[in-house]
């Protein structure tokens, strides 16, 4: 499995954009990159998967570049409600069957002030 | 939110007595997956199942098992319990469709062995 590194912790205020870069230089071909989101006290929470370039939904973007060596999640306009652990993921590549396995890291603290 | 409920929600318990944690699903979804989350270490994935009667280890599965008769339900037991398994535990479903890594988690077990 591709291991993930990516910054334990980062500070933001409201209403600013917020980046959290992973770093996976070992990605495999078949892998794709998978975000997810966690609040104290609950179970994480999927917000995005991407395989390359740009990946948007109506929470957050997800940058890939080509080498597919790093991702950026970002986070436009944070609220005081996004403060969370961010887990970045790389797959172990699609099965034949689904039902992926995920390796989560420690992730990132993301913490949002006014 | 899709309908994952785990019980006990807490428990606390001697070491060497036995624990069943139970995970239910409304959702019928072919996978279910039992993590455990202590500081430092992320989430770690201890025993998965991909079918009724069908399960296979995770990362950390010494001194657990599984068993899943029905599709709605997969239960974790600790043979006997050890103050290492003091954790938080999360049970997590899919829906298996290849290259899709998003699972739903449950809301956690907190589990406390003295």
């Amino acid at each position: 499995l591709a291991k993930t590194t990516q910054p334990i912790s980062m500070d933001s205020y409201e209403g600013q954009e917020v980046n959290i870069t992973c770093s996976h230089n070992n990605i495999a071909t078949n892998d794709y990159i998978t975000w997810y989101q966690q609040f104290p006290s609950q179970g994480p929470r999927f917000i995005i998967q991407g395989y390359k370039t740009k990946v948007t939904n109506e929470v957050a973007s997800l940058f890939i570049p080509a080498d597919r060596k790093s991702s950026t999640l970002s986070l436009p306009r944070v609220s005081l409600s996004d403060t969370a652990v961010y887990y970045c993921l790389v797959g172990d590549g699609p099965w034949g069957g689904g039902g992926n396995k995920l390796t989560f890291g420690t992730g990132t603290q993301l913490k949002v002030e006014l | 939110d899709a309908g994952i409920t785990q019980s006990p929600r807490h428990k606390v318990t001697e070491t060497g007595t036995p624990v069943t944690l139970r995970c239910h699903q409304t959702e019928n979804h072919r996978y279910m997956y039992w993590y455990r989350q202590d500081p430092g270490h992320g989430l770690r994935l201890i025993h998965y199942s991909y079918g009724v009667k069908d399960t296979d280890k995770g990362e950390v599965s010494d001194g657990y098992s599984v068993s899943r008769s029905k599709t709605e339900d997969f239960l974790l037991t600790l043979e006997s319990a050890t103050s290492s398994q003091t954790s938080v535990y999360f049970c997590a479903i899919s829906e298996g469709t290849s290259g899709s890594y998003e699972q739903y988690f449950g809301p956690g077990t907190r589990l406390t062995v003295t």
